[in-house]
């Protein structure tokens, strides 16, 4: 079946610094989207990429969908204590939505 | 606002209990799902439904059964809960386009004796 991997599993950074995390699949996605899950919370909606290349941004937030449309990367900027949480990038297939195993950011004040 | 709705939030309950956990939308959407989730671990596919009277399993085994009577609503039932059952599990809906995003409840945790 479908896997989705993400790397790293968990991301410590200090307040300011970047941070990026990587999802793979290992068959083609027709899209693929983000979310954001903070402690506690439920998986929310970030953003959805849908073509080979793509990049969106929003605000400090940059998304980006790979050309083979196989992999993408979400990339943080000057990171803040409320971007704590774990990310998460899902992709379909079919009636399945496949969730990535996820990235668990800690933001140190 | 997601308007997704899961009951109860928290339960405790004893092994050999039936339970089931609610989830309801009014977005009128066709596709819903049910995850498992433990505490800081991935989202699980256990169930799935393109529509009324459609229903799937997802790749993680669970012996949890769900129904799908109206659009609107869709149970998932455990007969006899187990230890191994406790849990956090997530239900999402999501219009037919297949693009659509997902909107989730706020879940529902369990915890059996």
């Amino acid at each position: 079946g479908q896997q989705v991997m993400q790397i790293p599993q968990y991301q410590h950074v200090q307040e300011g610094e970047d941070f990026t995390t990587y999802c793979n699949s290992s068959t083609t996605l027709s899209n693929i989207q983000w979310y954001k899950q903070r402690p506690g919370g439920h998986p929310v909606f970030l953003i959805q990429l849908v073509k080979s290349g793509e990049v969106k941004k929003q605000k400090r937030l940059t998304f980006q969908f790979g050309e083979a449309k196989k992999n993408s990367s979400l990339h943080i900027t000057a990171t803040q204590t409320t971007d704590v949480g774990t990310y998460f990038c899902a992709g379909p297939n079919f009636n399945k939505f496949y969730f990535g195993s996820g990235t668990k950011l800690n933001v140190k004040p | 606002e997601a308007d997704i709705y899961q009951t109860p939030r928290y339960l405790v309950i004893g092994t050999g209990k039936k339970i089931t956990l609610e989830c309801s939308q009014t977005m009128g959407h066709d596709k819903m799902y049910w995850y498992q989730q433990d505490p800081g671990m991935e989202l699980h596919l256990i169930h799935y439904s393109y529509g009324v009277n459609s229903t799937e399993k997802g790749d993680l085994s669970s012996e949890s059964t769900v129904s799908r009577i109206r659009t609107e609503h869709f149970p998932l039932t455990l007969e006899s809960a187990r230890p191994s059952h406790t849990s956090q599990y997530l239900c999402a809906s999501s219009d037919l386009a297949n693009t659509g995003e997902l909107f989730f409840g706020e879940g529902s945790r369990l915890t059996v004796l």
